[in-house]
């Protein structure tokens, strides 16, 4: 454990279909982080929450739209997604932005 | 975005032997150099945070060197257990952003 929960674990949704992923940390840190990993490519960045003020976009579509309402707490929100999307996308905290980050276990999804 | 590259890509010891990885970055700008243990199923655990060109950390069985001005570092597993078998990734801190390389697999057998 942690210290990082992320729901739900696995989630299969349709092109349509809005869903959201959520994470929640426990250790008080002032950092948050989403990932993306996809088979055979190196995990991803692709936003920073410091301090709940998003601080990185890495040129991420906008069907991927995050949400920070505390520091305890980040949001991935999903909107009409593509097959490609599908990959494991995993949440981190760091107590600054250059510490050390804690990874949760991920959330599976699946576009079809 | 940074260009990491990790060598070997996979890797497969037996029980009791040392292996080692490599890791290269750019050598300009830089801050700090993570290593991660990712086993399957569980999520990536930090290793060591290294910073100053010559560093050297120790984790048990795990060491890890550093050389900024030419922009590598080196993992070391004294004795592999088949609880190490994972994969291991490195990961330069850019701005305030960490860029991943795609790991190396460790297999160890007994």
């Amino acid at each position: 454990e942690t210290g990082v929960t992320q729901t739900p674990r696995h989630l299969v949704m349709g092109m349509t279909n809005k869903k959201s992923l959520k994470c929640e940390q426990h250790l008080g840190h002032n950092a948050m982080y989403w990932y993306k990993q996809s088979a055979k490519k190196p995990l991803e960045l692709m936003f920073v929450y410091n301090f709940k003020e998003q601080t990185e976009n890495n040129s991420v579509p906008s069907r991927f739209s995050p949400e920070c309402p505390n520091s305890s707490h980040l949001f991935l929100h999903l909107h009409t997604l593509q097959p490609e999307d599908s990959a494991l996308y995993l949440c981190a905290s760091s107590q600054f932005r250059t510490d050390t980050q804690y990874f949760g276990p991920g959330t599976r999804l699946t576009v079809l | 975005i940074l260009n990491v590259e990790q060598s070997p890509q996979s890797l497969h010891v037996q029980e009791g032997d040392s292996t080692n990885f490599t890791c290269s970055f750019p050598s300009s700008n830089f801050y700090a150099l993570h290593w991660y243990r990712w086993e399957t199923a569980k999520s990536p655990e930090a290793l060591f945070v290294m910073t100053l060109n010559g560093d050297e950390k120790k984790k048990g069985r795990i060491s890890a060197t550093l050389n900024t001005k030419e922009g590598y570092s080196y993992l070391y597993i004294k004795g592999s257990q088949p609880e190490d078998s994972a994969t291991y990734l490195c990961a330069p801190l850019s701005g305030y952003a960490l860029n991943f390389g795609k790991g190396t697999s460790l297999l160890v057998t007994p």
